[in-house]
Formats: structure tokens, C-alpha cells, sequence
């Protein structure tokens, strides 16, 4: 039973416009959610987070919004650049637990 | 370098054979996880060190899974019988600290497991 779940496995977004990347829970003591960000041969590297007291988180290009009453959460870029070009992982937390779990991530393809 | 690094990067064993897996974290992170991520799946987490305990095995597969970690630094993910579904990229992450607080959890390259 996945709770965390990336619906859509790819993604292609003309460069210079918005991508937007969903994510979906399940288990409502989550209170942790992070993005994740993977080039192939390489390991994820962190790109953003939010916790459940906020509804949105911005850095730079990347905003982040959650919806708790939905258990929803996107990752907006805006604008989208070549090099975003990657798999973007989902994750969530609680914190009272010690591990984070992962989504099947989405492929994201910024066309020229 | 001040990241965490894995070897091998690569290792194609045969079925039966048993293999070891290494990581060493970043200098300092008292948090040390390993992943797997199989073909078209997600990161399936696996066990989960605070210094040299593990709190969490509860995503080991099976008995043939164990790892340890020493001097709350280097560990070891060790694969005995392998096993062709065991075919994966093994990654290990390192944290400042685990639950409750910071997660941002910084990636090794990973170790591409190939069980013939």
C-alpha cells in the first residue's frame, strides 16, 4: 500500500514555462514533506520542503503548496529551465517517526 | 570530498554468491539510511542507523539482509545468497539528526546491484 503516490511517472514542459509535479498521501500523521531532485547515476539531492503548519513554501523557482484537507501537495517551477530537467521524488515524514518515505517519482523533460 | 560516498559504484555478482556494500557518511551525521530502488519503483527505504544502532530494520526484505555501522561512521549493507530480485541501485543518505528535526537527507551515487 503505497502512501505516497506520484500518479504521473512523466512530465514534459515547453522551457520557460510552469511545471507543476503532484503528489498525493495517505497517512494523515505526515507532518513532513519534502522534494527530492535526481539526475541519472547520481544519488537525490535535496531541493525543498514544507511542514504542515505551512500551506506554501518558496525558494527561488520552486514553490511548494500543500493541501492537508486534500492530502495534496505540488511542486511548481516557474520558470522551468533545461536543467531542471530530472526525476523529482516525493517524500513525507511524521515527526515522531525516524524515516521519511519516497514516491515512484516523476521524470520531468524540459523541451527546447 | 565532504559528501557521502558509496562503493563500489558498480557490482554484478552471481546468484548465490553473497556481497557487501559500503558507505561512508558525511564527517559529523549521526543519521545513516540506506535505500533501494529497483527498476521503475520509488526509493524503498530499508533500515535506518542513529550511531551505531538501528532503531529500524522494518524495511529489510528478508534475513538474507543485514547491515552494521562502526565508530558511528562507516556501515555496511551485506546481501548473503543473492538473489536476482536483489537486482537494484542501493543508495545510503546521511542526516545531522533524524526524527523530529532536520530531514534533509544528503544521497551517495548509489551502488548498482546486478544479480545474474
Amino acid at each position: 500500500d503505497q502512501q505516497v503516490k506520484q500518479n504521473s511517472p512523466s512530465l514534459s514542459v515547453q522551457e520557460g514555462r510552469i511545471s507543476i509535479l503532484n503528489c498525493d498521501y495517505t497517512n494523515s500523521m505526515f507532518d513532513y514533506f519534502l522534494w527530492y531532485k535526481k539526475y541519472p547515476a547520481e544519488g537525490p539531492t535535496f531541493l525543498i520542503s514544507i511542514s504542515s503548519i505551512k500551506d506554501k513554501n518558496e525558494d527561488g523557482r520552486f514553490t511548494v503548496f500543500l493541501n492537508k484537507s486534500a492530502k495534496h501537495l505540488s511542486l511548481h517551477i516557474v520558470p522551468s529551465q533545461p536543467g531542471d530537467s530530472a526525476v523529482y521524488f516525493c517524500a513525507a515524514g511524521g515527526n515522531r517517526d525516524d524515516k521519511i518515505i519516497f514516491g515512484k517519482g516523476t521524470r520531468l523533460h524540459i523541451l527546447p | 570530498g565532504a559528501g557521502v560516498s558509496q562503493s563500489p559504484s558498480n557490482k554484478v555478482t552471481e546468484k548465490g554468491k553473497d556481497v557487501e556494500l559500503r558507505c561512508d557518511p558525511i564527517s559529523g551525521h549521526t543519521a545513516l539510511y540506506w535505500y533501494r530502488q529497483s527498476l521503475g519503483q520509488g526509493l524503498e527505504f530499508l533500515i535506518y542507523f542513529q550511531g551505531n544502532s538501528a532503531p529500524d530494520k522494518s524495511g529489510l526484505p528478508s534475513d538474507r539482509f543485514s547491515a552494521e555501522r562502526t565508530g558511528g561512521s562507516v556501515s555496511t549493507l551485506t546481501i548473503q545468497r543473492t538473489q536476482q530480485e536483489d537486482s537494484a541501485v542501493y543508495l545510503c543518505a546521511s542526516s545531522l539528526v533524524a526524527a523530529g528535526a532536520a530531514y534533509e537527507q544528503y544521497f551517495g551515487p548509489g551502488t548498482r546491484l546486478t544479480v545474474t
